[in-house]
């Protein structure tokens, strides 16, 4: 059974950091694409990042390009978010998920075919 | 980028009714569309892919259509527990936008 569990949600200061862990199970990790998706309080879903199985490619959003940086460790089978500069409006509920899909020489195409429960990143002062 | 819409963005209806829901993106994103289904409390569910594609496990009840940039998202029949939120998303290039969700409640 496939199973994937965050942690490192905290309260931190604006202008802070923090890292993000998901503990994945249950599945071959390395040979899948990974995601962080985050949801603000009373909020819809908002993509944060993604990364490829090997690590090698990573995508990030607007928001929180050059903030954040996605990682993975396959020898563990953990994706990591690290998370600085962190502001009022990062404050959210933080999922990974497995990403399912493909990648041709047009590039990724990936959706999320099964989501953890998340930790809970608050920023304020 | 790419903005998702979608609409509406909440409707109360009847059990045993047939909905639908509309998502449209601002360019053509050919069949990468995907949707899902949140749960009050839970974790998103992937409900579609492919646009029409259901994923294993999900009820016959749900289907969805669509390509370039209109879909849609159907529910033949209503039940209590389709009580959720659903959202759509974009998948044919980084970054991977969702759309901002309707709600469906029962009356």
């Amino acid at each position: 059974e496939e199973q994937l569990l965050e942690s490192g949600g905290d309260l931190v200061q604006p202008g802070g950091s923090l890292r993000l862990s998901c503990a994945a199970s249950g599945f071959t990790f390395s040979s899948y694409a990974m995601t962080w998706v985050r949801q603000a309080p009373g909020k819809g879903l908002e993509w944060v990042s993604s990364i490829s199985g090997s690590g090698d490619d990573t995508y990030y959003a607007d928001s929180v390009k050059g903030r954040f940086t996605i990682s993975r460790d396959n020898s563990k089978n953990t994706l990591y978010l690290q998370m600085n500069s962190l502001r009022d409006e990062d404050t959210a509920l933080y999922s990974c998920a497995k990403v399912a899909g493909y990648c041709s020489s047009g590039g990724c195409y990936w959706y999320f075919d099964y989501w953890g429960q998340g930790t809970l990143v608050t920023v304020s002062s | 980028d790419i903005q998702m819409t979608q609409s509406p963005s909440s409707l109360s209806t009847s059990v045993g009714d047939k909905i639908t829901i509309t998502c449209r993106a601002s360019q053509d994103v050919r069949n990468f569309l995907a949707w899902y289904q949140q749960k009050p409390g839970k974790v998103p569910h992937l409900l579609i892919y492919a646009a029409s594609t259901l994923q294993s496990g999900v009820p016959s009840r749900f289907s969805g259509s669509g390509s370039g940039t209109d879909f849609t998202l159907t529910i033949s029949s209503l039940q209590p527990e389709d009580v959720a939120t659903y959202y759509c998303q974009k998948y044919n290039s980084a970054p991977f936008t969702f759309g901002p969700g309707t709600k469906v409640d029962i009356k």
